[in-house]
């Protein structure tokens, strides 16, 4: 059985606060790995995704990646009160269809 | 560009009732999936397409069916509905390894 872990949380932290939120998978022929954001009622929407080790910078976000320990995060910089959502990670193998295997997500609240 | 529809956007079944989930993209996009989310979890795959008259079975299949007569057009048949089948189902379309697009979603409660 392929999985995705998050943390369900809630992850609270103070307005402009760096908010790191993280997940691990079990299957090492994972390949590309996505981080969705989904406020409460609305569809998932790409934050970042990230490809090979390291560090991926986008704006207030960064993603990090270590295939060795199977560990992927998401660091919030200068969170907002706007970041309140439930963060997805997904994991996809290529080929076969290019499935994605999604975590239950991380709650963040960012507080005033 | 409207990227990917869903309609509709709320039903309510009865048991044992059957309905269509309809789903079109606009991108061209080969890859077409069908996801349900139950509250508090995480996406499940239900089917997936990778082009036109290919569909494939994911996580959670049954009770449902799929077709893809065409690129655009990716319809989730439920049969016989019953209430684990209370969910939200998110279509999704994609290009290869990037990213997945995201429908708004249907809201199905079978009571």
């Amino acid at each position: 059985q392929k999985e995705v872990e998050q943390n369900s949380g809630p992850l609270s932290v103070p307005e402009g606060a760096i908010a790191s939120l993280n997940c691990t998978y079990s299957d090492r022929g994972s390949q590309s790995f996505f981080w969705y954001r989904q406020y409460s009622g609305k569809s998932p929407e790409l934050i970042m995704s990230i490809y090979s080790n390291g560090d991926k910078e986008d704006g207030r976000f960064t993603a990090q990646l270590n295939k060795a320990s199977q560990y992927v995060s998401l660091l919030i910089r200068d969170s907002q009160p706007s970041d309140s959502a439930t963060y997805l990670c997904a994991v996809m193998v290529t080929g076969g269809g290019n499935k994605l295997t999604f975590g239950t997500g991380t709650q963040l609240k960012v507080e005033l | 560009n409207a990227g990917v529809t869903q309609t509709p956007k709320f039903r309510i079944l009865k048991i044992g009732q059957s309905m269509t989930l309809q789903c079109t993209q606009d991108m061209n996009h080969n890859y077409m999936y069908w996801y349900r989310q139950d509250p508090g979890m995480g996406l499940k795959l239900i089917y997936y397409s990778v082009g036109a008259g290919i569909t494939d079975k994911g996580e959670v299949p049954n009770g449902y069916n799929v077709s893809r007569s065409t690129t655009e057009d990716f319809p989730l048949r439920l049969e016989l509905a019953a209430p684990s089948q209370t969910s939200v189902y998110f279509c999704a379309s994609g290009v290869g390894t990037d990213t997945q697009y995201f429908g708004p979603g249907t809201r199905l409660t079978v009571l």
